[in-house]
């Protein structure tokens, strides 16, 4: 199975800050990849499918990259409810994987 | 509006079984692959199996395969978990997900807990 790994597990920021998350893939993945962010007791929200497209309804400060092994979550203006954790997903090949996930805290 | 409303959760003895359930509305069930992902309490999320639209393909985790079979009435607007030979484990709140063109997976229930103890 493909590994995920998430960077950092966990990061501290301010209102305003500009954050990014990383995901490295053990293998490459063309840009088979989501990014899905989850608040404590509910279930996860897609941000970004297929590495860089913004789903439909999500905020234009959160925006990804990357292709092969190495893909990047980006939060431009972080925003009071943009804390909680957030989770990569490769959708290249069975078993579909996920990252360990980074949660984003107020400092 | 979609929605997915998963049901079957609860408390079951290790070895034993457990039907889950989830009833979609709001869109074309019968057009879209299916997903079942899990959770156990304070960790990360795991996907654990996806169904094709026809239910003529499927794929698992390792660590369920031979003890749970996914499955989906179209007529009905409903996906199934038939979990098996339950072990600790299995613990999890159970989300089933729509899986979007991209193969990303656009919408998601709000969960239903499975407990696995004795």
């Amino acid at each position: 199975a493909i590994q995920m790994t998430q960077s950092p597990s966990s990061l501290s920021a301010s209102v305003g800050d500009r954050v990014t998350i990383t995901c490295r893939a053990s293998q490459g993945i063309r840009n088979d990849l989501g990014w899905y962010q989850q608040k404590p007791g509910k279930a996860p929200k897609l941000l970004i499918y297929s590495a860089s497209s913004l789903q439909s309804g999500v905020p234009s400060r959160f925006s990804g990259s990357g292709s092969g092994t190495d893909f990047t979550l980006t939060i431009s203006t972080l925003q009071p409810e943009d804390f909680a954790t957030y989770y990569c997903l490769q959708d290249y090949n069975y078993p579909r994987t996920f990252g360990q996930g980074t949660k984003v805290e107020i400092k | 509006e979609v929605q997915l409303v998963e049901s079957g959760g609860g408390l079951v003895q290790p070895g034993g079984s457990l039907r889950l359930s989830c009833a979609a509305s709001g869109f074309t069930f019968s057009s879209y692959w299916m997903s079942w992902v899990r959770q156990a309490p304070g960790k990360g999320l795991e996907w654990v199996a996806n169904i094709k639209q026809d239910g003529s393909e499927n794929y698992f985790v390792d660590s369920v395969k031979g003890r749970f079979t996914i499955s989906r009435d179209n007529a009905k607007n409903s996906l199934y978990l038939q979990m098996n030979s339950l072990r600790a484990e299995d613990t999890a709140v159970y989300y089933c997900a729509r899986d979007h063109r991209s193969g990303s997976l656009d919408y998601w229930g709000q969960g239903t807990l499975v407990t696995v103890s004795s």
